[in-house]
């Protein structure tokens, strides 16, 4: 049972470039979610999905797409890479969450990525 | 203002003191609210949830204060391992599976 896992782990683009970041989960969750961690900031959601097909913006989604063609997979795209794009990012999966209930987020080990 | 805001630290600590974080929130409609370890360059993992009534697991203690939109957590016999960040982390408002992640506090235990 591998959990969350992100590909690449590292990654160096140059201005302008393009990139496909992939999360994969084994958990049979229905929640799947991107963050960037900066320093000096908590983790900033992207984009996130509540199932298979289905895809919604989060606090910073400027510049970035995301798929959800299989509900183990959530791909986070950048079409023209720019140097404020430079950061660590965080892939999560959860069960399900609403009302008051709530369910932990699982995390990927990051993708550490360096725009020139 | 931030909506979660925390201390950044560091917290320098003896094994074996009692440590302290605080961490307010600014949305007075957040009902979930959590403690989030994450060790350097590594993912965060959910320590544990924080309830109304308060709840402690092994040497950790969570409170909550909804009237001053407060969370704390306190850790007891500081170990080595206890070294990392510490993110304060509440859910966006009612009904919503979206996280607000603190900064973090950063806490480093030595010998």
């Amino acid at each position: 049972n591998a959990g969350v896992t992100q590909t690449p782990k590292f990654r160096v683009l140059k201005t302008g470039q393009s990139m496909t970041l992939l999360c994969a989960q084994d958990m049979n969750h229905e929640y799947m979610y991107w963050y960037r961690q900066d320093p000096g900031m908590g983790l900033r959601l992207i984009h996130y999905s509540v199932g298979e097909g289905t895809t919604a913006k989060g606090e910073v989604p400027d510049g970035y797409n995301v798929s959800r063609l299989k509900k183990q997979n959530f791909l986070l795209g950048l079409e023209s890479a720019a140097p404020s794009q430079t950061s660590v990012y965080f892939c999560a999966s959860s069960y399900f969450a609403g009302g008051t209930s709530y369910n932990e987020q699982f995390f990927g080990p990051g993708t550490r990525l360096t725009v020139l | 203002r931030k909506e979660v805001e925390q201390d950044p630290g560091p917290f320098n600590v003896p094994e074996g003191a009692t440590v302290a974080f605080n961490c307010t929130y600014s949305n007075s409609a957040s009902q979930s609210f959590f403690w989030y370890r994450q060790d350097c360059r590594k993912e965060p993992k959910l320590l544990m949830s924080v309830y109304s009534s308060g709840n402690e697991d092994g040497r950790f203690t969570a409170q909550l204060n909804r009237a001053s939109q407060y969370i704390s957590l306190l850790i007891r016999d500081s170990k080595l391992s206890d070294s990392a960040t510490y993110l304060c982390v509440v859910t966006k408002s009612y009904n919503t599976d979206k996280l607000i992640f603190g900064t973090g506090t950063r806490l480093q235990v030595f010998p």
